[in-house]
């Protein structure tokens, strides 16, 4: 299986609601990641989980929460967005330094 | 830390011909490059990717090269088609997780 799922494919939420966005591989791959691409733009790093520890915080604001709760899941809890935060947000999963498979992302729309 | 560079941002060219792509990186500790293909409303997809030890690589009609002295690489697409219309993204890599993406390049191949 060399596939990331993430669900949902589309969220709308407003600015005062929580929601989570999910994230899984069965790779074996023990790094994971959470990117954010706002259109006709370059994905952007915001998280990166190394053996299910945070390694990497892209100076992302708190009102975006990740989670690794095992090493095969990842979580983004969302709280209090605000509509700039409206993009494609992205899970990938890579083994080592190299290849990294993303997911199909989530389309969130803050309203 | 890295600051990729890619030129040029769309690129038109006639089935059948040739496409280039060219990025640059400023940190020297970058190990590996991949490059993307993003249709539109769709995942990043892996297309080739080189690592540092390694001057070029080819893949059928798809061919990177790497100049580290220079610090760029380059990404080659032959013999064109209407299908490898997309945006494409270069990427360094420093080490755990800490990938940088250029700002991306339109292709568009017309029949």
């Amino acid at each position: 299986d060399t596939e990331v799922t993430q669900t949902p494919k589309h969220l709308v939420m407003g600015m005062t609601n929580k929601k989570s966005l999910k994230c899984e591989q069965h790779m074996g791959h023990r790094a994971m990641y959470w990117y954010k691409q706002k259109a006709k733009k370059p994905p952007e790093l915001m998280f990166v989980y190394s053996y299910e520890k945070l390694s990497i915080n892209e100076s992302v604001p708190s009102r975006f929460s990740p989670e690794c709760p095992n090493s095969s899941l990842l979580n983004l809890h969302l709280h209090a967005l605000q509509p700039e935060d409206s993009a494609l947000y992205l899970c990938a999963s890579s083994q080592d330094q190299g290849q990294q498979y993303f997911g199909p992302g989530t389309r969130l729309t803050v309203t | 830390g890295e600051n990729v560079e890619q030129h040029p941002s769309t690129l038109s060219v006639q089935e059948g011909d040739s496409a280039v792509i060219k990025c640059t990186y400023s940190d020297s500790a970058s190990n590996y490059f991949p490059w993307y293909k993003q249709e539109l409303g769709k995942r990043p997809q892996l297309i080739i990717d080189i690592r540092s030890n390694v001057g070029e690589k080819k893949d059928q009609r798809i061919a990177v090269t790497l100049n580290k002295t220079a610090k760029h690489f380059s990404l080659h697409i032959t013999e064109t088609q209407p299908e490898d219309s997309a945006v494409y993204f270069c990427a360094a890599n420093r080490g755990w997780g800490k990938f940088q993406f250029g700002a991306g390049t339109q292709v568009v191949v017309t029949p």
